[in-house]
């Protein structure tokens, strides 16, 4: 069976500090794989996807980046986090349905 | 850029109450239809993955329909129960040159009051 893990669950993280969120997914080959970000008051927002190893493509602009070194495997990272960077972060991948790992709640103070 | 609504934006009921809620997305070049519901504190679960004109599917006491040419889908439930609420997601999955692109709604709040 596929699964999907997420890590880390929650983070504090001081502005300016580095970000480097992983999602990796088991079972499968060749997954479409997505991150999503929930702020505060709003829905689920697109941040990137991918569907194939090195090919990211990205919906919002921000200070964020996505990277798939390997076939299941996708990173979510900063440099420098903003206060705006706080939300829910979801990870995903699909094959018909969407399968969703269990969130990182990301509050950068 | 994919515009996917949904409506109401919340939504209060009592318990055994019947309800109803919209998503509207672009009718051209349509591919399929996800429906998702996500409760506090938990990952978003698939509901219903909808792909022709006139599909209706149904879970128990959730159904859904669709109608690609008028871009809506429909999502009732029946004799609603504390338990159903959630916030409901609808995503319009992209083909072609957007091929795997997900955008979700930004989902209907059901509170189901005992």
């Amino acid at each position: 069976s596929q699964t999907i893990h997420q890590w880390p669950a929650t983070l504090v993280q001081p502005v300016g500090s580095p970000l480097s969120l992983e999602c990796t997914v088991e079972g499968t080959s060749n997954p479409n794989l997505y991150w999503y970000r929930q702020a505060a008051g709003r829905g689920l927002q697109l941040l990137f996807y991918s569907v194939g190893i090195g090919q990211i493509s990205s919906e919002v602009p921000q200070n964020l980046s996505a990277s798939r070194p390997q076939d299941r495997q996708f990173i979510l990272s900063s440099k420098k986090l903003l206060l705006s960077d706080s939300g829910f972060y979801l990870c995903a991948w699909t094959r018909g349905e969407a399968f969703f790992g269990q969130g990182t709640r990301l509050t950068v103070v | 850029i994919l515009n996917v609504e949904q409506s109401p934006q919340s939504l209060h009921v009592q318990e055994g109450d019947s309800t109803n809620f919209t998503c509207s997305f672009p009718s051209s070049n349509f591919y399929a239809l996800h429906w998702y519901r996500w409760e506090t504190a938990k990952s978003p679960e698939a509901l219903f993955v909808m792909t022709l004109n006139g599909d209706e599917k149904k879970k128990g006491r959730i159904s859904a329909t669709l109608n690609t040419k008028e871009g809506y889908s429909y999502l009732y439930i029946k004799g609603s129960q504390p338990e159903d609420s959630a916030t409901y997601l609808c995503a319009p999955p992209r083909g072609g040159t957007s091929y795997g692109k997900l955008t979700f709604g930004q989902g209907t709040i059901l509170t189901v009051h005992p």
